[in-house]
């Protein structure tokens, strides 16, 4: 069965303290890997496609990473700005499956 | 230039009414599709389109739940009879390309079911 998993659920972080956001899939086929970012009352954002095992994509503070079986989201030297919630959605041959996302807080 | 619109942002409707749901996606985007969040949960597919065809209605989920977007542009997700449990924002996304990659989407709409 296709299932996306993120942890944590939720993430606290001191402004400048770096860490790292888990996706985990278990999909048959993964033609992609998505991390998008969401603000209160706003849809997602499109940050990063991964398509295969290796690949890297970095935009500012942010890098995402995949695996055979995950991805990570490193944020470098967060900023309070960096609060929201983190979404990934992996598509299979058929489908597009989103997690329950990452809600990070970053305190100045 | 514009990103995409939904109207209206927040709707509440009585039990049993019909509610019709609009999204303008990005001028000349061949893809849009429909998702349904719940409260602290991600977007769950519901249905995409490619220009005015409706490639992929698998979540829908049930006949109560309609979509079009007849012109390849506007698109209208409607629901029949409402009910509590289809209480959520509803949102569109709209992609440049044919398929699911790097897809823009709209601020939602709040659909509150009483």
């Amino acid at each position: 069965e296709d299932q996306v998993t993120q942890s944590p659920e939720a993430l606290r972080l001191q402004e400048g303290e770096s860490s790292s956001l888990n996706c985990s899939y278990t999909v048959s086929g993964l033609r992609g890997l998505f991390w998008y970012r969401q603000d209160p009352g706003k849809g997602p954002e499109f940050l990063f496609t991964l398509y295969s095992a290796g690949e890297e994509k970095e935009k500012e503070r942010l890098k995402a990473t995949l695996t055979k079986k995950e991805s990570f989201l490193h944020i470098t030297a967060p900023k309070p700005e960096d609060s929201a919630t983190y979404l990934c959605a992996v598509q299979s041959a058929n489908n597009l499956f989103f997690g329950t996302g990452t809600r990070l807080t970053v305190i100045p | 230039g514009a990103g995409v619109s939904q109207s209206p942002r927040y709707k509440v409707a009585k039990r049993g009414q019909d509610v019709a749901l609009r999204c303008d996606p990005i001028s000349g985007h061949v893809s849009l599709f429909w998702y349904q969040q719940a409260l602290g949960q991600g977007p769950e597919f519901l249905t995409y389109f490619q220009n005015e065809a409706q490639l992929d209605k698998s979540g829908l989920p049930s006949d109560r739940f309609f979509a079009e977007r007849p012109e390849g542009s506007v698109s209208t997700l409607k629901i029949q009879r409402t009910q509590q449990e289809d209480s959520a924002v509803y949102l569109c996304a709209s992609s440049a390309q044919s398929s699911y990659n790097e897809q823009f989407f709209g601020p939602g709409t709040r659909l509150t079911v009483l």
